[in-house]
């Protein structure tokens, strides 16, 4: 099954310095990588996604890359705000065909992210 | 639209005793979603429902049962519980139709089991 693993654990920076978040996949029919921001006492909420058939996608300060034939993909935060401090999370998922079409989300451990002032 | 609720958003329970934690979702999503969240583990899949009637395993499902009692609800029981249970615990659902989707999720239940 697919395996997802991230890093770093915690990352500290600088306001407006920039925050790059890494992860690799086992699973080379996984095809979706979702990332989610986990505030203090908060669900994950999805901030970007990418498919596979795409090499980077922005909106506005976030970024994603994707390196298939490596297997990894990552997350860059231009312009780092206190704002922006949460947990970030990777995932990954094959497409599973099935009669109504879904998808199991793996995720990495997670990387707590603080923007200091 | 409110999204995916739990309930309750706090527990403590005794070792052995039984409880079961809601799940409703009002976006009429087909697939729903239990996951635990402990440090350092990220999230674990415990079971999912890929559409109203289905039911299957995840990554940790020893000590849970699932209910999809109708589209909305997902339901998630601790029959004795354990303090390896101790948790956040939390549901999530998605549109699966058409494709890849990625998941709503809900604010979560903080459980301790002492």
């Amino acid at each position: 099954g697919e395996n997802v693993e991230q890093h770093p654990s915690t990352l500290s920076v600088q306001e407006g310095d920039s925050a790059v978040i890494k992860c690799t996949y086992s699973d080379s029919a996984s095809n979706y990588f979702p990332w989610y921001k986990q505030e203090l006492g908060k669900g994950p909420q999805l901030i970007i996604d990418i498919r596979s058939n795409v090499g980077e996608k922005k909106d506005q300060r976030i970024a994603v890359t994707l390196n298939k034939t490596a297997k990894h993909f990552s997350l860059h935060i231009t312009e780092t705000q206190p704002e922006d401090s949460a947990v970030y999370f990777c995932a990954g998922a094959p497409l599973l065909a099935f009669s109504g079409g879904y998808n199991k989300l793996i995720f990495g451990a997670g990387t707590r992210l603080a923007v200091h002032p | 639209n409110a999204g995916v609720t739990q309930t309750p958003k706090f527990q403590v329970l005794k070792t052995g005793q039984s409880m079961t934690l809601q799940c409703a979702q009002d976006m009429n999503h087909n697939s729903m979603y239990w996951y635990r969240q402990d440090p350092g583990m990220g999230l674990r899949l415990i079971y999912y429902s890929a559409s109203e009637g289905t039911t299957d395993k995840g990554e940790v499902p020893n000590g849970y049962n699932v209910s999809r009692l109708n589209k909305r609800e997902f339901s998630l029981r601790l029959e004795s519980a354990a303090p390896s249970q101790t948790s956040v615990y939390f549901c999530a659902s998605s549109d699966g139709t058409g494709g890849l989707r990625s998941y709503t999720f809900g604010s979560g239940t903080r459980l301790t089991v002492v």
